[in-house]
């Protein structure tokens, strides 16, 4: 099925600990985003991708890197978990054209504990 | 300030009640406005769009901009209980490379 493919959906870590958070998508979309969802936040862009090898910092970048080698790939690491990373993550994806008319097609999330 | 202003609730109506979501922005280069939904432990989905000035309907939705208010509605007729869901405001930053999105208003519907 065509869209936005995140894994894992669940994940439980503990402090310090690093992991990927895997996104892909088959639309051959240029546009890529992380975004994290707290309560009373709101969704909160963490690092975004206009095409591959090209990545830059959203709002709350601190803790996280991201790369994009291939234009249907961009994952999203923790290099050093901490509580304050629990939170819904979800990434996104449009095109060029498309982003300021229509917006993102979404992942359905990963939710991420730290403890 | 934040780019994107938006009332998180919640906001509970009866079933059949007319619902007024609203957002504030202070960036007048904004120029293209969105509305999510986003139901329980599913990711958002886009519900409309609109660009520059006015109204547009979609069946029992109607999106609104003032763009000299700077200022954004979505109002929801003959509200359902399938209604009740999280919905969020957005629209892309200047570059068009990203959206910014408002914190969401939680809305229940009951029968």
């Amino acid at each position: 099925n065509a869209g936005v493919t995140q894994t894992p959906k669940f994940q439980v870590l503990k402090t310090g600990q690093s992991m990927t958070l895997q996104c892909a998508q088959d639309m051959n979309h240029e546009y890529m985003s992380w975004y994290r969802q707290d309560p009373g936040m709101g969704l909160r862009l963490i690092h975004y991708s206009v095409g591959a090898g090209i990545t830059d910092q959203g709002e709350v970048p601190n803790g996280y890197n991201v790369s994009r080698s291939t234009t249907e790939d961009f994952p999203l690491r923790l290099l050093s978990a901490a509580p304050s990373q629990t939170s819904v993550y979800f990434c996104a994806s449009s095109t060029s054209s498309s982003l300021r008319h229509y917006g993102y097609t979404f992942g359905s999330g990963t939710r991420l504990t730290v403890v | 300030q934040k780019e994107v202003e938006q009332d998180p609730g919640p906001l509970s109506v009866p079933e059949g009640a007319i619902v007024s979501l609203n957002c504030t922005y202070s960036n007048s280069a904004f120029q293209y406005f969105m509305w999510y939904r986003q139901y329980s432990r599913k990711g958002p989905e886009l519900l409309m769009y609109t660009y520059s000035s006015g109204n547009k309907e979609d069946g029992r939705f109607t999106a609104q901009v003032d763009k000299s208010s700077k200022y954004i509605s979505l109002f929801i007729r003959d509200s359902q209980p399938s209604d009740s869901a999280t919905y969020l405001c957005a629209m892309a930053n200047q570059a068009g490379t990203a959206l910014i999105f408002g914190k969401g208003t939680t809305l229940s519907v009951s029968s």
